[in-house]
């Protein structure tokens, strides 16, 4: 089993609904979860982080994290077609030596049809 | 332009060859992160330096290395190439030690074997 799970999709949906993307964890020690955003051929453009469990909004965007569950999501109100774009989930656990770079889910590639 | 420049931005090289990837973190940031992305594998964390110091290493191959200098830039070597080497190599910066709060990625240097 992988540490991240997540959909790679293609997630077709048409514009102004609402989008829901998903990713589960195995790792009981990720404290903090971000959600990464990356159009093609460019750098991934971090989006929301939250840290343990709990909702976080911002503008169109809502970050949840149910840690009971290892899941965690992010929903995009009101889209647009410039979200297309590939999601990918990342966590990490508190630092502590060892391996401490970002874990990331392979990511989810949204379509937003006009 | 998220201020982390990674140079160059595309490379095409031949199997056995030897490659280095360069990357300037953005302004104060002191963490240097690698990572590479495939299609199949998704990004992997290769390795991190804080401060010109290697802090913690990933899924990094032998006949891979990385340093990071006193400016803080970082430089990252791949010699020996192969043809499953082929990839997006991706640097990120932060101004942390750790990966706790996210990082910012640069445009990728695109890598292909042949």
């Amino acid at each position: 089993q992988k540490e991240v799970e997540q959909d790679p999709g293609p997630l077709s949906v048409p514009e102004g609904a609402i989008v829901s993307l998903n990713c589960t964890y195995s790792n009981s020690a990720f404290q903090y979860f971000m959600w990464y955003r990356q159009y093609s051929r460019k750098g991934p453009e971090l989006l929301m982080y939250t840290y343990s469990s709990g909702n976080k909004e911002d503008g169109r965007f809502t970050a949840q994290v149910d840690k009971s569950s290892k899941y965690i999501s992010l929903f995009i109100r009101d889209s647009q077609p410039s979200d297309s774009a590939t999601y990918l989930c990342a966590m990490s656990a508190p630092s502590g030596g060892g391996a401490d770079g970002l874990t990331f889910g392979k990511g989810t590639h949204l379509i937003i049809q006009p | 332009d998220s201020g982390v420049t990674q140079t160059p931005k595309h490379l095409i090289t031949a199997t056995g060859q030897r490659v280095t990837l360069r990357c300037s973190p953005r302004s104060g940031d002191l963490s240097v992160y690698w990572y590479q992305q495939s299609l199949d594998q998704g990004l992997q964390f290769l390795i991190q330096y804080y401060n010109g110091e290697e802090r913690a290493k990933g899924n990094i191959l032998e006949r891979f290395s990385a340093q990071q200098f006193p400016d803080l830039h970082s430089e990252l070597n791949l010699s020996s190439l192969e043809l499953g080497d082929s990839a997006l190599y991706f640097c990120a910066s932060s101004p942390r030690r750790g990966a706790s709060y996210g990082y910012t990625f640069g445009s990728g240097t695109r890598l292909t074997v042949v």
